[in-house]
């Protein structure tokens, strides 16, 4: 039981370049989340999903899109990298609410860093 | 809006002694609340939530809505409970968004 997988661990990048952040989960969750986690500003959300083909915008969503075409992925792409994007980013699943365990569950991270 | 705060970026505490993360959070309806924890290079996982009432890892928090607080109690703090803690926030229905505060970042003294 994999839970939820993201890749790749670390990237390095120049200032605007692109590229995409992976992430699937096999546990049939309905609720699909990105999270960028920087030094005294906690986890910040940047989109997330309810369902395939539904994507909604968090507090941080400028430079970045996201799309859920299936159930298992969500990923986060970075249209033009710039080094503001230097952050650690968590993808997370959760069932939605009403059901009984509403536990988010977490990937392992990505450590992105724009130079 | 919904809102979580964590006033303590930084907390140490001798092993031993009690411990007491702070969390208040903003929210006009009924939300449910989390705490959540990461370990040094372990990925963020759940440590409890105020529905299930129970205690984890000698942990336990009361969710007080006169106060709209939820703190994090343990009464001997051991030297594994270091760690980061972030308290969390998601409505009970409608918006979806898990909510999180700043983070607390928990040392144990031995």
């Amino acid at each position: 039981n994999a839970g939820v997988t993201q890749t790749p661990k670390f990237q390095v990048l120049k200032t605007g370049q692109s590229m995409t952040l992976q992430c699937a989960q096999d546990m049939n969750h309905e609720y699909m989340s990105w999270y960028r986690q920087d030094p005294g500003m906690g986890l910040r959300l940047i989109h997330y999903s309810v369902g395939a083909g539904i994507t909604d915008q968090g507090e941080v969503p400028n430079g970045y899109n996201v799309s859920r075409s299936t159930t298992e992925d969500f990923p986060l792409r970075l249209l033009s990298a710039a080094p503001s994007q230097t952050s650690v980013y968590f993808c997370a699943s959760s069932h939605k609410s009403g059901r009984r365990n509403t536990e988010a569950f977490f990937g392992q991270g990505t450590r992105l860093t724009v130079v | 809006a919904q809102r979580v705060t964590q006033p303590e970026k930084l907390l140490s505490v001798f092993k031993g002694a009690p411990v007491e993360l702070k969390c208040n959070y903003s929210y006009s309806g009924s939300p449910e609340l989390f705490w959540y924890v990461q370990y040094s290079r372990q990925r963020l996982q759940l440590l409890l939530r105020h529905i299930s009432r129970e205690s984890i890892k000698g942990f336990t928090a009361d969710l007080n809505k006169g106060e709209t607080s939820f703190h994090l109690k343990k009464p001997f703090a051991q030297e594994e409970d270091s760690a980061m803690y972030y308290c969390a926030l998601k409505p009970n229905f409608g918006n979806e968004k898990l909510t999180f505060g700043t983070g607390t970042r928990l040392t144990i003294i031995p």
